[in-house]
């Protein structure tokens, strides 16, 4: 019964590479999130998109830039990783407008920058 | 600035010991907060809502407007319960936001 779905659960990258987490929702919601996971910061919010094209910048956007072509794709990209993005990544969706939403979530993104 | 503070990373309690996970938010509009756990090797998932008003697995939230503050209770914690736990806040009903989050032990 898998709702959020994230490329890929491990990840390893060189310094200086490009990189691109990728996930993908089918609930038909129009909110979607990435959030990082860092132990003692919490989630913090990276950018999420409430429609298709849209985006809004959250509290820790530098360095990182998002895409959404397709409601249901929401897609970070790490346009020269550096060792400080080293952590879990967290993706997740949820219906717009709605109080009493709830936000789904992947199963994750460890991403190793060395 | 909307923010949600945990002021306890870790938090460990006894088998059948009363247990309360802290979360005060800033927000100057009508908030709408939840609590969410995730427990090992699992997935974040939604414990409960204050809209809601409900119990679920023993816990209850309390939103008080006065002290800005939801924190999540429960009167007697099991070995289960061990987990990660979250507070969120939702504004404008779009963009949620986390706190640092909790990590509840509880012992045998």
């Amino acid at each position: 019964d898998v709702k959020v779905t994230q490329s890929s659960r491990y990840l390893v990258k060189r310094t200086g590479e490009k990189v691109f987490l990728e996930c993908v929702q089918d609930m038909d919601h129009e909110n979607m999130f990435w959030y990082r996971q860092d132990p003692g910061l919490g989630l913090r919010l990276i950018y999420f998109s409430y429609d298709v094209k849209m985006k809004e910048k959250g509290d820790i956007p530098e360095g990182y830039s998002v895409s959404r072509e397709k409601k249901e794709r929401f897609s970070l990209i790490l346009e020269s990783a550096s060792t400080n993005q080293t952590s879990m990544y967290l993706c997740a969706s949820s219906l717009w407008g709605d109080p009493n939403t709830e936000a789904f979530f992947g199963q994750g993104t460890r991403l190793t920058v060395v | 600035a909307q923010r949600v503070t945990q002021p306890e990373k870790l938090l460990s309690v006894f088998k059948g010991a009363p247990v309360e996970l802290k979360c005060n938010y800033s927000y100057s509009g009508s908030p709408e907060l939840f609590w969410y756990v995730q427990y090992s090797r699992q997935r974040l998932q939604l414990l409960l809502r204050h809209i809601s008003r409900e119990s679920i697995k023993g816990f209850t939230a309390d939103l008080n407007k006065g002290e800005t503050s939801f924190h999540l209770k429960k009167p007697f914690a099991q070995e289960e319960d061990s987990a990660m736990y979250y507070c969120a806040l939702l504004y404008n009903n779009n963009d949620m936001r986390f706190g640092a989050g909790t990590r509840l032990t509880v012992k045998p």
